[in-house]
C-alpha cells in the first residue's frame, strides 16, 4: 500500500538557519503531495501542496518540489524563524481525484528553532 | 469563511463507555473525513463521507462508526471504550474532486 517515510525528528536549529525536511514516498499512480504543519494544542495546517511531477509547491518561505523519478518532496526554507518551530508532516492522497481519497501521513518531524 | 470546528474540543470518558464527535465543515465543503492522531501510530485515516455516504474506510474495528448529515456536518461515534482509544481526532472537509483537505482543531479524547 501506500506510505510515506520522513525524516525522523527532532531537528534543532537556530534562527536564520537552512532547513530541510526529507520525504519519500511509495504509491501506485499519480499521488498529490503535501506538506502540514502542526502548532502544538493545534490541528493541521496546509503548508504547502503539489499535484504532479515537477511542480513546486511554495508557501511562507516554504518550497518543496515533486520529484517522481527520486519520489521525493522534500521540504526547504532558506532562513528559518523561532515561529516556524512546530512539527511537520508529509502526506500524499492516493486513488483517483473525488474517488477512494484520503491522506496518508509520513510520522511527523519536530522542528524547535532557537534565537 | 470559517473553518472547520469541531465539538467538543476535550473529553475524558471512562472505559466502557461511547462517545459521539461532532465536526462541522467548511461551509460548500460536501467531503468529510475523520483522522485519529496518536503519538505511537501518529495519524490514521479512518473514514471519509461525501453526500451523506462513506466512500472510504480505514483498518480500525467497528466500535468506529460515523455518519454524514445532509448538511454536511459529520459525527463520529466509538462505543465500548479502550485505553487505546484515546488520541487526538482530527476532522477534515474538503470540497470534492479536489485533493486538498482542510483540518479543524481536533478533539481530545482521554479514556481512564
Amino acid at each position: 500500500g501506500d506510505s510515506v517515510t520522513q525524516m525522523e525528528g527532532p531537528v534543532t536549529l537556530s534562527e536564520e538557519a537552512f532547513l530541510t525536511i526529507n520525504c519519500t514516498y511509495t504509491a501506485t499512480g499519480y499521488p498529490s503531495l503535501f506538506w502540514y504543519v502542526q502548532y502544538p494544542g493545534e490541528g493541521l495546517q496546509l503548508l504547502l501542496k503539489a499535484t504532479k511531477a515537477d511542480d513546486k509547491g511554495s508557501n511562507k518561505g516554504f518550497e518543496a518540489t515533486y520529484r517522481k523519478e527520486t519520489t521525493s518532496f522534500h521540504l526547504e526554507k532558506g532562513s528559518v524563524q523561532v515561529s516556524d518551530s512546530a512539527v511537520y508532516f508529509c502526506a500524499l492522497s492516493d486513488g483517483p481525484r473525488g474517488s477512494n481519497y484520503k491522506l496518508t501521513f509520513g510520522k511527523g518531524t519536530l522542528l524547535t528553532v532557537n534565537p | 469563511k470559517a473553518g472547520v470546528t469541531q465539538t467538543p474540543r476535550y473529553l475524558i470518558k471512562t472505559r466502557g463507555q461511547q462517545v459521539t464527535l461532532s465536526c462541522s465543515p467548511i461551509s460548500g465543503h460536501r467531503s468529510v473525513s475523520w483522522y485519529q492522531q496518536t503519538p505511537g501510530q501518529g495519524l490514521q485515516f479512518l473514514f471519509e463521507y461525501f453526500s451523506e455516504t462513506q466512500r472510504n474506510k480505514g483498518n480500525f474495528p467497528g466500535r468506529f462508526s460515523g455518519r454524514q448529515f445532509s448538511n454536511s456536518r459529520s459525527e463520529m461515534n466509538v462505543s465500548t471504550l479502550e485505553l487505546g482509544d484515546s488520541a487526538l481526532y482530527l476532522c477534515a472537509s474538503s470540497l470534492d474532486q479536489e485533493a486538498e483537505q482542510y483540518f479543524g482543531p481536533g478533539t481530545r479524547l482521554t479514556v481512564t
